[in-house]
This record gives structure tokens, sequence and C-alpha cells, in this order.
């Protein structure tokens, strides 16, 4: 079975300094990632997600993620951090091709700093 | 796009009772997730429904069903609540087709007392 492990519970950053949120993923097959993002009281909404080709992909917000096959990680980047950033980051893998039935990770909360 | 809309946003039901929540998705949106997060947790897959009919479940008692509708809206039902149902129960759908992205609801809160 496939299983995602976020290991910071709690991120802090200062507003405009750099942001990775790491994710390690247990997948038997070429993984489909995905990183959501969630506000107090809100829904996910979809960051970027990797499902083949080029291992750095671009998302919305600013954000970027590196799949490393290598190391199953899918660690999520962001060069300056702004105050509206914080919020409740979330990563997933999908079963196979179906993204509805990702696994998720527990979570890492990101604070920002003034 | 209109995006998924949930109802009701909060409940609070008494351990044993059944509970229906609702989901509204997009037109076309013909795949819809239902997931339950915890508080604290990440969200955990319930099942998914695929034209009308189940088509996938994770690690959840019979006790959970759903139904989905020909007007793309669907409903979770819980019989028996338990005080460990309390969660954010979260629906998602999707246009079929792997490149399609899923767009999630703000959830329901249930807690049951």
């Amino acid at each position: 079975a496939q299983s995602v492990t976020q290991p910071d519970i709690h991120i802090t950053v200062s507003e405009g300094a750099s942001l990775e949120l790491r994710c390690n993923y247990s997948y038997g097959a070429t993984p489909y990632l995905f990183w959501y993002v969630q506000s107090p009281g809100q829904g996910l909404q979809l960051l970027l997600k990797y499902f083949s080709g080029d291992t750095l992909v671009q998302g919305i917000k600013g954000f970027e993620a590196e799949f490393k096959r290598s190391q199953s990680s899918f660690n999520l980047r962001k060069p300056s951090v702004h105050w509206s950033d914080a919020a409740e980051y979330f990563c997933a893998v999908g079963v196979g091709t179906n993204a509805g039935k990702s696994t998720f990770g527990d979570g890492t909360t990101l604070t920002v700093k003034p | 796009e209109t995006g998924v809309t949930q109802s009701p946003t909060h409940l609070i039901k008494t351990r044993g009772q059944q509970v229906t929540l609702r989901c509204s998705s997009q037109s076309g949106h013909n795949t819809v997730s239902w997931y339950q997060q915890a508080l604290g947790q990440g969200p955990q897959f319930i099942f998914q429904y695929y034209r009308e009919e189940e088509n996938g479940r994770g690690n959840f008692p019979p006790r959970f069903s759903g139904l989905q509708f020909p007007n793309y809206s669907s409903e979770l039902n819980v019989n028996a609540l338990e005080l460990d149902d309390s969660a954010l129960y979260l629906c998602a759908s999707s246009y079929p087709g792997q490149n399609y992205g899923y767009t999630f609801g703000s959830g329901t809160r249930l807690t049951v007392v």
C-alpha cells in the first residue's frame, strides 16, 4: 500500500524568506504526486501535480516541486514567502492514474513571521 | 467554473444517529470522491463514485455509504454514528481522465456527541 510522510509538522519562516516543505512517499510504481494547500475552515486547493516528464513542476502562487525518484521525495519550494502563504500544506500520492483515490500525508502547518 | 458546494457546513449529531452529507459538483464532473479528515490529520479516502457506480473504497466500514445522481450531486450517508466519526468530510469532483485535477469543496464539519 502507498504511504506519504511529511516529516515537518510545523514550519515557521520569515516573510520574504525561501521555503521548502518535505514529502516522502512509498509507492510500488510510478507515482502520481500532488501538493495541496488548505486554509482554516476551507477545502483543499491543488498547487501542482506530477504525472510524468520533467521532474521540476511549476504550480500556482509561485510554488514549484521537484520529483526525485532515487530519494522517493517530492519537496515543495517557494523562493520568497508571502504572509498569505500561511496555511496547511498536504502532499498526496494518487492510486495509479486515479488522483481521486489519493493517500495524503498528515500535513505541514506553515507560519509566516512578519 | 462554479466549483463544488457542500452542505451543511456544520452539523452536530448524537452517537447512534444517522447522517446524510451532500455535495454538488459542477456540470460534467462525473467522478466524485469523499474523504474524511480528522483533526490534525490528512484526508483519508472513503470511496469514489463514477457515473453513479461505486469505483473503489478505502478502509471504511459498510455503515459509510454513498450515492451519486445524474445531476452531478452526491451524498455520503453514515449510519450508527460513533464519536470517532467526528471530522471534516470533504468531497472532490473531476472530469473523467487522469489529466484533470480534482476540485474540493469546503467540507462539512460533523461533530458526534
